[in-house]
């Protein structure tokens, strides 16, 4: 258990809705991570947030967007869903930034159909 | 362009029969090398980072190592719990971590 949490762990909705989804760092972690892990494309890095501010972009589409809140949760936002959008959504957190190990969540799979 | 590449994509071992997986990197100003474990439908579990060449890292079957183009897994005697996707991360001198898209081990008791 790496101590990130991820809520829900399933999740099945229509294309174009829109879902949130959850994350909770490990204590005393500063920043969260998201990724997306599909079957042919492996973990892509979606966004950074580092003590409430967003620190790093990656291959994040403009339909989705992320928060970091004071208490350090944060929260990813899916909107006008696609049936390519169904994947793994992983949180990782860490310490700080840079170099920095990330641990991971456990995951929420997300079924768009 | 960044780009991580890890071979085999897939590798079938015997209990006991050692073998080393590859990472290799072309990236702008490396500034960690990461290997995870992920089983199916799992989050990535932590195993080692290196930072430097020359730099080795052990943890029980388990050796990493790290030159200025790749790295390797070595794994020694492996067990079937061993079996796993094993995956290779780059940190990258724009600050992300870029993965390789694995090599999945299956070791056969």
């Amino acid at each position: 258990d790496s101590g990130v949490t991820q809520t829900p762990k399933h999740l099945i909705t229509a294309t174009g809705q829109r879902v949130t989804l959850r994350c909770s760092p490990r204590s005393g972690d500063l920043s969260v991570y998201w990724y997306q892990q599909s079957l042919d494309q492996g973990l892509q890095f979606l966004i950074q947030y580092y003590n409430g501010e967003e620190r790093a972009k990656g291959n994040i589409l403009e339909r989705f967007s992320a928060q970091q809140f004071p208490d350090l949760h944060s929260e990813l936002n899916l909107s006008s869903l696609e049936l390519g959008d169904s994947a793994l959504y992983f949180c990782a957190s860490s310490v700080g930034t840079d170099t920095d190990t990330q641990y991971f969540g456990p995951g929420t799979r997300l079924t768009v159909l | 362009e960044d780009q991580v590449t890890q071979s085999p994509e897939a590798l079938r071992l015997q209990e006991g029969e050692s073998s080393s997986l590859n990472c290799s990197y072309t990236v702008s100003g490396l500034r960690g090398l990461f290997w995870y474990r992920q089983d199916p439908g799992k989050g990535p579990e932590f195993l080692f980072t290196l930072y430097s060449a020359g730099e080795e890292k052990e943890k029980e079957r388990l050796k990493a190592t790290l030159t200025k183009k790749e790295s390797f897994l070595h794994i020694t005697a492996p067990k079937p719990e061993d079996s796993a996707t094993y995956l290779c991360a780059v940190l990258t001198g724009a600050n992300n971590l870029f993965f390789g898209t694995g090599t999945r081990l299956t070791v056969i008791p």
